[in-house]
């Protein structure tokens, strides 16, 4: 069966350092997003990898290991506005997207 | 700015009864994407549509059926609502299939079944 794993929750300080990793097995790869999605919003796009290494945007980076099927994204300097969930989605042999059930993270003051 | 639209954005139905949920777009994408998204699970794929006048099933599509008869227009009809369909539906468009290109979504409708 395919399946994402994220996990379901984490806290971090305001302006600290935070890696949210995502493991996948799915029937083919065609490549790896991160969506950021407030409570109560929709989903928006941060990021894509479909080569190994690191992808950078800023503030937020995203690094892809195919070999390992495993992804992570790392979010410096947080800030009180990066309180969401942050999914992870694999692009299947079919084109489809696979999503994980997302990872909550809390930003404390 | 429109990008993505749903309507409504909140319902209640009983059980049993039919409806029917609108996702327009003004972005020209030829794809279109009904999700639903529960508490502890990831998006899951109910319907999809790879152009105007196609659709597909996706991966929990009973209960379910749609319609593409615009480009811009995805309907999502639930014929006898059911308890178990409660849920946040979002829909979403992309230009392409996944690789690369990434979807964009509407804000939501959360409907609850009694």
């Amino acid at each position: 069966g395919q399946n994402i794993d994220q996990p379901t929750e984490m806290t971090a300080t305001e302006g600290a350092i935070v890696q949210i990793n995502c493991t996948y097995q799915t029937s083919g790869f065609n490549g790896l997003f991160w969506y950021q999605q407030h409570a109560g919003e929709a989903p928006t796009f941060l990021s894509y990898n479909v080569l190994d290494g690191l992808e950078e945007k800023g503030r937020f980076s995203s690094f892809l290991s195919r070999s390992k099927g495993y992804s992570y994204l790392l979010l410096k300097e947080l800030q009180m506005k990066d309180s969401a969930s942050y999914l992870c989605a694999v692009t299947d042999s079919n084109y489809q997207l696979i999503w994980g059930a997302g990872t909550k993270l809390i930003i404390k003051p | 700015n429109a990008g993505v639209t749903q309507t409504p954005k909140f319902r209640v139905l009983k059980t049993g009864q039919s409806m029917t949920l609108l996702c327009a777009q003004d972005m020209n994408h030829e794809y279109m994407y009904w999700y639903r998204q529960d508490p502890g699970m990831g998006l899951r794929l109910i319907h999809y549509s790879v152009g105007e006048g196609t659709t597909a099933k996706g991966e929990v599509p009973d209960g379910y059926n749609v319609s593409r008869l615009k480009k811009q227009n995805f309907l999502l009809g639930l014929e006898s609502a059911a308890p178990s369909q409660t849920s946040v539906y979002f829909c979403a468009s992309s230009s392409g299939t996944g690789q690369v290109v990434p979807q964009h979504f509407g804000d939501g409708t959360r409907l609850s079944i009694l």
